[in-house]
This record gives C-alpha cells, sequence and structure tokens, in this order.
C-alpha cells in the first residue's frame, strides 16, 4: 500500500519571500505520479503542479516548482515571490500509474500543509 | 466551460437516515471519482467510475455506494447515517482514466450528521 506523509501542519511565509513544503511517500511501485494540489478556503481544489516517476527533471509551473528525489522518496513543492493568493491548504497526492484496462484516477493525500502568506 | 458541480452544496441529516449526493462532471468528462474529506482521517478515496462502471473502490463499508448514468452524472449514496460520515464530500471528473487526465474537483458537498 502506498502512503503520503506531510509533517508540516501548518506553516508561514511573508509576502514575496520563498517556501518550501515538505512531501514523503512509500510505495513499491516503479511507476508513478506524484502531485500537489491547492485547496483555497472555501473555494474548490485545483492541480498546483505534477510530476513523472520516470522523469529525473523536476517539473515547473510558474513560481512553482518541486525537488523531486525518487531514491528518498521526497517530493517537496518551493513556492517563489509568495502571494496573498497562495494561502491555502496545500495536499501532496500519489497516483500509480497502470497500463490500459488498469487505468485509474485514485489519488493517495497527505495531511495537508496549511499554509498562510503574511502581508 | 462550466466547472463540476455538486448537489447540493450543504446537508444536514439524522443518525440512520440515508442520503443522496450529486455530481455533475465538466461537459465531456466520463470519469467521476469521490473523496471524503474530514479533520481527522483527511481525504480519502471513496469510487470511481467511467463510463458507467465502477473501476475502482476505495476501503468504506458497503453503507457507501454509488453509480454513474449515461449522461456522466454520478450519485453517491451513504445509508444508515453515522455521526462518523460527517464530512465534506467532494469529486472530481476527468475525461478519462490516468494521468493524462487532469482531475478537476468540485466543490464538495458538506454534510452534517446529528
Amino acid at each position: 500500500a502506498q502512503t503520503v506523509t506531510q509533517s508540516q501542519p501548518e506553516m508561514s511565509v511573508q509576502e514575496a519571500e520563498t517556501v518550501t513544503l515538505s512531501c514523503t511517500y512509500d510505495t513499491s511501485e516503479n511507476n508513478y505520479y506524484l502531485f500537489w494540489y491547492k485547496q483555497p478556503p472555501s473555494r474548490q481544489m485545483i492541480l498546483v503542479i505534477r510530476q513523472e516517476a520516470y522523469k529525473q527533471q523536476n517539473a515547473t509551473e510558474n513560481r512553482f516548482s518541486v525537488n523531486f528525489q525518487k531514491a528518498a522518496k521526497s517530493f517537496s513543492l518551493k513556492i517563489s515571490d509568495s502571494q496573498l493568493g497562495d494561502t491555502a491548504m496545500y495536499f501532496c497526492a500519489f497516483m500509480k500509474h497502470e497500463n490500459y484496462g488498469g487505468a485509474t484516477n485514485k489519488l493517495i493525500f497527505g495531511t495537508g500543509t496549511l499554509l498562510a502568506v503574511q502581508p | 466551460k462550466a466547472g463540476v458541480t455538486q448537489t447540493p452544496r450543504y446537508l444536514i441529516k439524522t443518525r440512520g437516515q440515508q442520503v443522496t449526493l450529486s455530481c455533475s462532471p465538466i461537459s465531456g468528462h466520463r470519469s467521476v471519482s469521490w473523496y471524503q474529506q474530514t479533520p481527522g482521517q483527511g481525504l480519502q478515496f471513496l469510487f470511481e467510475y467511467f463510463s458507467e462502471t465502477q473501476r475502482n473502490k476505495g476501503n468504506f463499508p458497503g453503507r457507501f455506494s454509488g453509480r454513474q448514468f449515461s449522461n456522466s452524472r454520478s450519485e453517491m449514496n451513504v445509508s444508515t447515517l453515522e455521526l462518523g460520515d460527517s464530512a465534506l464530500y467532494l469529486c472530481a471528473s476527468s475525461l478519462g482514466l490516468g494521468v493524462r487526465s487532469e482531475q478537476f474537483f468540485g466543490p464538495g458537498t458538506r454534510l452534517t450528521v446529528l
């Protein structure tokens, strides 16, 4: 079974600063995907960034980037130039890669990190 | 394009009752997944549907069931409600299955069981 661990329940960062959210996972799978989702207060969960395990290059999306360490099973999210709108709960998630008839959308989530961006 | 919609948004029930929650996916999406979100257990996978077939089920008791209709709309049902079923129920829709189909989440249905 796969597990995802986020050890930082809450974090705070000043506007325009950089913050890193941690995530570790455990799996015996070799092919999988990792995601960071953002859930703003009273708003819908949205995808921030995703990483394919077979790709060594770390994914980036504008101010968001990841540090993917496959051997260490670590997947941290770095937010640069933090903005007030980044205030949200951030979830790290794991998805197995299955081909053809076994494909699934099942996500295994961590417990989340509540990020507060201070003005 | 309209996003994922869930109805009702809020619901209050009493123990022993049953409840049906509805999820309308984005137009053209054929897959719907359901999650339960609670402060204690976090986000847990309930089930997923693709083209009216349940493809995967999480570790929940048989009181939790679901279905998907030919128009891809999905419903989940919880019978004999317990206090612990109080949660935010999220659904997510995608074009298909697998990582190449990004999942889009709805706003959720907040269920309170008294």
